[in-house]
């Protein structure tokens, strides 16, 4: 069966600071996948999406990167954090080969906090 | 562009009064349409979901139609109970299944 792995579950990091957050895919190949942020008040915001390798689409300009260095790796990161970057951060996969019909699958969230 | 629109929160019920979160769409072609359910501090799962118009998704005692004359896709449960508060996000994956876009959550409240 399919898993998503997301880590750290928490974070807490100063402003200026760097940041990786990792998520992997296990069960599946050439997933689509996904990191969405969750602020508060502010619902869930599509931040980048990938359907491949080195593919990446960013939805929104802002201080954050994204990269897929393997197939089943997703990671999102920055340069320089700001207080503005504090929020729920989550990775999904959906499998491209079911079309439009299959749900995407969440991974349990990275809670980051920019102090 | 895809997009999805539902009705702001907060919600506060008591239990076993009836639910209704609306939400509406717009997008091109056919897309799956999708309601998950976040509990605090948890990640998304999914609650139920429809595919095609006049298709009924039903879980755990909520239900919602797809209905493309109105793009729509209401939540509805008959009687909530305390176990049911959370945030519902409606959601749609487009018909070629690349992009999956949320709405801006529901915050349910439900109180004994």
């Amino acid at each position: 069966s399919q898993t998503i792995h997301q880590w750290p579950a928490t974070l807490v990091q100063p402003v200026g600071s760097p940041l990786s957050l990792e998520c992997t895919v296990e069960g599946t190949s050439n997933p689509n996948l996904y990191w969405y942020r969750q602020a508060a008040g502010r619902g869930l915001q599509l931040l980048f999406y990938s359907v491949g390798i080195g593919q990446i689409s960013s939805e929104v300009p802002q201080n954050l990167s994204a990269s897929r260095p393997q197939d089943r790796q997703f990671i999102l990161s920055s340069k320089k954090l700001l207080l503005s970057d504090s929020g729920f951060y989550l990775c999904a996969w959906t499998d491209p080969r079911t079309g439009r019909h299959l749900e995407a699958f969440f991974g349990q969230g990275t809670r980051l906090t920019v102090v | 562009g895809n997009s999805v629109t539902q009705m702001e929160g907060p919600v506060t019920l008591s239990e076993e009064a009836f639910l209704t979160i609306n939400c509406t769409y717009t997008a091109t072609g056919y897309p799956s349409l999708f309601w998950y359910v976040q509990y605090p501090g948890e990640g998304l799962q999914l609650l139920l979901k429809a595919t095609k118009a006049d298709d009924k998704g039903s879980n755990k005692g909520f239900e919602a139609t797809y209905r493309k004359e109105t793009t729509s896709f209401h939540l509805e449960k008959g009687s909530v109970q305390v176990s049911d508060s959370a945030v519902y996000f409606c959601a749609l994956r487009n018909q070629a299944g690349t992009a999956l876009i949320f709405g801006k959550g529901t915050t349910l409240s439900v109180s004994s």
